[in-house]
């Protein structure tokens, strides 16, 4: 089955800019989606289609995605974007959404 | 406002069976593919199974396939998980969300808050 592998975590001073990658095989060709999920709170949609953002996302949140590696960036990080994210993609060969591994963002 | 309100989750032993239900409200349930996701305690996403409009075509994990089943019914704004022969893995929290694409590949943009399942002796 396809596998979405992310760094289990990454740390960023507030200000700063944090980049998030999700690594899977020719992933470019894939549509990816990405998930903020804080403590004991439901997962929301913060990036879908690879680069587009809902209603109510600030734009600090950007995505990007080619070759093997899809990257959810966050600029001037904020101590409220501490979070799991979580990146997504439909597997058409095995009809199932896979999540990825997620990762855990640490503000400074 | 979207709203999405799961129910039936607890504490069962190995081998029982649970069903959960999600309750939906805030836009018209019969035009969203649906599907269940699963968290099991401090561990990441897993997606289990989703549903089509008009439960035509559905799509499962494979840990789940022969033991689990998701159903709905439009005229009740409803989403169940049928969930039999269960193991101590699949204790999780059970999310109901809502597919959001016109197929079952788009994004889950709406998520209920989820319902804890516990498979233990």
């Amino acid at each position: 089955s396809y596998v979405l592998t992310q760094p289990p975590s990454v740390s960023v001073a507030p200000g700063k800019t944090a980049r998030i990658t999700c690594g899977g095989n020719n992933i470019g060709s894939k549509s990816v989606h990405w998930y903020q999920q804080k403590p004991g709170q439901a997962p929301v949609l913060v990036i879908y289609y690879d680069s587009d953002r809902p209603s109510g996302i600030p734009e600090r949140f950007s995505g990007s995605n080619s070759g093997n590696t899809a990257t959810l960036t966050i600029s001037r990080v904020e101590a409220g974007d501490e979070a799991d994210y979580y990146c997504q993609v439909w597997d058409s060969s095995s009809d199932l959404h896979v999540f990825g591994t997620g990762t855990k963002v640490t503000v400074l | 406002e979207v709203q999405l309100v799961e129910s039936g989750g607890g504490l069962v032993q190995p081998g029982g069976s649970l069903r959960l239900s999600c309750a939906a409200s805030g836009f018209t349930f019969s035009s969203y593919w649906m599907s269940w996701v699963r968290q099991a305690p401090g561990k990441g996403l897993e997606w289990v199974a989703n549903i089509k409009q008009d439960g035509s075509e559905k799509y499962y994990v494979d840990s789940v396939k022969g033991r689990f089943t998701i159903s709905r019914d439009n005229a009740k704004n409803s989403l169940y998980l049928q969930m039999n022969s269960l193991r101590a893995e699949d204790t999780a929290v059970y999310y109901c969300a809502r597919d959001s694409g016109p197929a079952a590949a788009g994004p889950i943009d709406y998520w209920g808050q989820g319902t804890l399942v516990t498979v233990s002796s």
